[in-house]
């Protein structure tokens, strides 16, 4: 079966640095999407992997091993409005989004 | 600005009553996606249109059912929610034409089953 893990909660204190970590087993691979769902909003779209390495925007980073099956995301100088579920997704062979249970972030002051 | 738009945003139907759902999208995407999203779960996808084509998920009960009149518009209607449909529904878009194929997700409609 295809299967997506994910931490289910973490928390991390406003200022400091974070890594939440995605480990995937699916038929074939066509991209991982790291997504941010704030509480009763729609996912919005943060990053998109599809080769090995490291990807940069801003505070955040993601990290995508293929051979590990792996993923990271990394939120540098966290704010209390980083405080939400990020969600790991993977495409498959079939082009078929698989989709983690999402990992719920708590910042603290 | 471009985006994805589903109505209304909150939703309360009786046990056994008929619903539907509607999104637009301004975005001209080529694929629309209906998912089921509970408390502290992952997204689920109910089906898909691919342009005109419809795709069913295996596991999706007959209860729901789909509707793209055009690019812009796909509905979702229950023909008869139970207590157990009572979730978030996310519409979502995204192009074949290259790139990424990122989804772009609607606010959401919450539906509440009395």
């Amino acid at each position: 079966g295809q299967n997506i893990d994910q931490p289910t909660e973490m928390t991390a204190t406003e200022g400091a640095i974070v890594q939440i970590n995605c480990t995937y087993q699916t038929s074939g691979f066509n991209g991982l999407f790291w997504y941010q769902q704030h509480a009763g909003e729609a996912p919005t779209f943060l990053s998109y992997n599809v080769l090995d390495g490291l990807e940069e925007k801003g505070r955040f980073s993601s990290f995508l091993s293929r051979s590990k099956g792996y993923s990271y995301l990394l939120l540098k100088e966290l704010q209390m409005k980083d405080s939400a579920s990020y969600l790991c997704a993977v495409t498959d062979s079939n082009y078929q989004l698989i989709w983690g249970a999402g990992t719920k972030l708590i910042i603290k002051p | 600005d471009a985006m994805v738009i589903q109505n209304p945003r909150y939703q309360v139907t009786q046990f056994g009553k008929p619903v539907t759902l509607s999104c637009s999208q301004t975005l001209n995407h080529n694929v629309m996606y209906w998912y089921q999203q509970k408390s502290s779960q992952a997204p689920k996808l109910l089906f898909h249109y691919y342009d005109k084509d419809f795709n069913n998920e295996a596991d999706t009960p007959d209860n729901f059912q789909s509707r793209r009149p055009n690019t812009s518009f796909c509905f979702l209607d229950i023909r008869s929610p139970g207590l157990g449909d009572a979730a978030m529904y996310l519409c979502a878009t995204s192009s074949t034409s290259g790139g990424a194929n990122e989804q772009f997700f609607g606010p959401g409609t919450r539906l509440t089953v009395l």
